[in-house]
């Protein structure tokens, strides 16, 4: 069965610094992989997936990702941190059997230092 | 893009009422639909899995009685609180899946606050 593990619940950065969020899958078959944001009281917005093509996807506010098979990473970055950006990320992963279900991460808080 | 409405955005019940949240795929059709319950700072908890016109398949530890899931049409389903307690109160997320997570992928409705007193 396919997991996800996040490392580090909470992540702090300054304004304008890098934000590096990390994301480790385990899966017996190539991974649909997803990150999505979610602010206070609301639901899940998508950032990125990565569906087996380019290794390196770009997703929507400045966010992008790698896929590195030889690591099981699928860490989330973006260069400078606003402070729209702090909010709670989920790293998940699509089952391959039954109704591909996803199966999410324990999620980090990310938080933005003036 | 892709959007799945989910009301209310938040309620208020009595214990040993019901409660009804609706989520609705106003742009494509959901032949799935995942129900998640979300408890304060924490990952989301899968509770069921309906696909349209078919009885939902539950999660281990999830009361099907308790949580009733209609997914009657490909735009509409429902998840229906029945004799609500407090310990029922948590954030109610629905998502919509393609057949095979394709396309649009997974779209999330903007949660239910519920909160039992």
């Amino acid at each position: 069965a396919q997991s996800v593990t996040q490392l580090g619940s909470h992540v702090s950065v300054s304004e304008g610094a890098l934000v590096l969020l990390r994301c480790n899958y385990s899966s017996s078959v190539p991974p649909y992989l997803f990150w999505y944001v979610q602010y206070p009281n609301q639901g899940l917005q998508l950032l990125l997936k990565y569906t087996s093509a380019a290794t390196l996807v770009k997703g929507i506010n400045g966010f992008e990702a790698e896929f590195k098979k030889s690591e099981t990473s699928f860490h989330l970055t973006k260069p400078s941190a606003h402070m729209s950006d702090a909010a709670e990320y989920f790293c998940a992963v699509r089952e391959n059997q039954g109704a591909q279900k996803l199966v999410f991460g324990q999620g980090t808080r990310l938080t933005i230092n003036p | 893009g892709a959007v799945v409405s989910q009301h209310p955005s938040w309620v208020i019940c009595k214990s040993g009422t019901s409660v009804k949240i609706e989520c609705r795929s106003l742009d494509f059709q959901a032949t799935t639909m995942f129900w998640y319950r979300q408890f304060p700072k924490q990952s989301l908890m899968l509770m069921a899995t309906s696909n349209e016109g078919s009885k939902a398949t539950y999660e281990q530890g999830v009361e099907k009685d308790k949580f009733l899931i209609n997914h009657a049409s490909l735009t509409l389903s429902t998840l229906t609180v029945t004799s609500a307690h407090p310990e029922d109160s948590s954030f109610y997320i629905c998502s919509a899946g393609t057949p095979q997570g394709q396309g649009y992928g997974y779209t999330f409705g903007s949660g239910t606050r519920l909160t039992v007193v």
